[in-house]
């Protein structure tokens, strides 16, 4: 199965900080990787798909980059409601894999 | 308006066999292109990506647990069932269903289940 590899795995982030997650891919996998966002005690949300297509009605300060095997995910300007857990998803091959996380606190 | 909602048994013992059951509106898994994925979580942990149903019926499970998973639908009833045998305390997760999207190569899990916590403990 193909690992996804987060990092970090939290990071401490003030309101207007900009913060970048990454995710590494143990082989090649294109663009087939999502981001999603999860709050404590609710279901993921999708942010985005194709490594860097906006989910509709996602606010655009989340942006996804990256292709092969390196991705990031980019808020430009953090805001009080984006404190939360983010996880990669890759969707290139079968088992579908999930990053370990990165949970986003408030410095 | 899409929606899913997962079911099944809050607690079950070890050894048994696990029911889950995703009711689902907005979409049909008679249409081309719909599929419904199964995803856990244990408590604390990573997200763990289960099974897929597709409107044609093909089927995706994930390797480690492939022998003990069954995916099927009920397209009739708006429904995917999600069975898995042989339970045991490592189990214990909230597990969710959600609507699975393509575009290109691409797919996403694009709409959510609120997800139900099922308990492995005798």
């Amino acid at each position: 199965a193909i690992q996804m590899t987060q990092s970090p795995s939290s990071l401490s982030a003030s309101v207007g900080d900009r913060v970048t997650i990454t995710c590494r891919a143990s082989q090649v996998i294109g663009n087939d990787l999502g981001w999603y966002q999860q709050k404590p005690g609710k279901a993921p949300k999708l942010l985005i798909y194709a490594a860097s297509s906006l989910q509709s009605g996602v606010p655009s300060r989340f942006s996804g980059s990256g292709s092969g095997t390196d991705f990031t995910l980019t808020i430009s300007s953090l805001q009080p409601e984006d404190f939360a857990s983010y996880y990669c998803l890759q969707d290139y091959n079968y088992p579908w894999t999930f990053g370990q996380g990165t949970n986003v606190e408030i410095k | 308006q899409v929606t899913l909602k997962e079911s099944g048994p809050a607690l079950v013992k070890p050894t048994q066999t696990l029911t889950l059951t995703c009711t689902f509106s907005g979409f049909s898994l008679s249409t081309s292109g719909m599929r419904v994925s199964w995803i856990r979580q244990p408590p604390g942990k990573a997200l763990e990506w289960l099974a897929r149903i597709d409107w044609d019926d093909d089927k995706f499970y994930s390797t480690s647990l492939k022998t003990r998973l069954t995916i099927s639908k009920d397209t009739s009833k708006n429904q995917v069932v999600l069975t898995m045998t042989n339970m045991d305390p490592v189990d214990t997760a909230t597990y969710y269903c959600a609507r699975t999207s393509c575009s290109g190569t691409s797919c996403y899990l694009d709409y959510w289940g609120q997800g139900t916590l099922v308990t492995v403990s005798s």
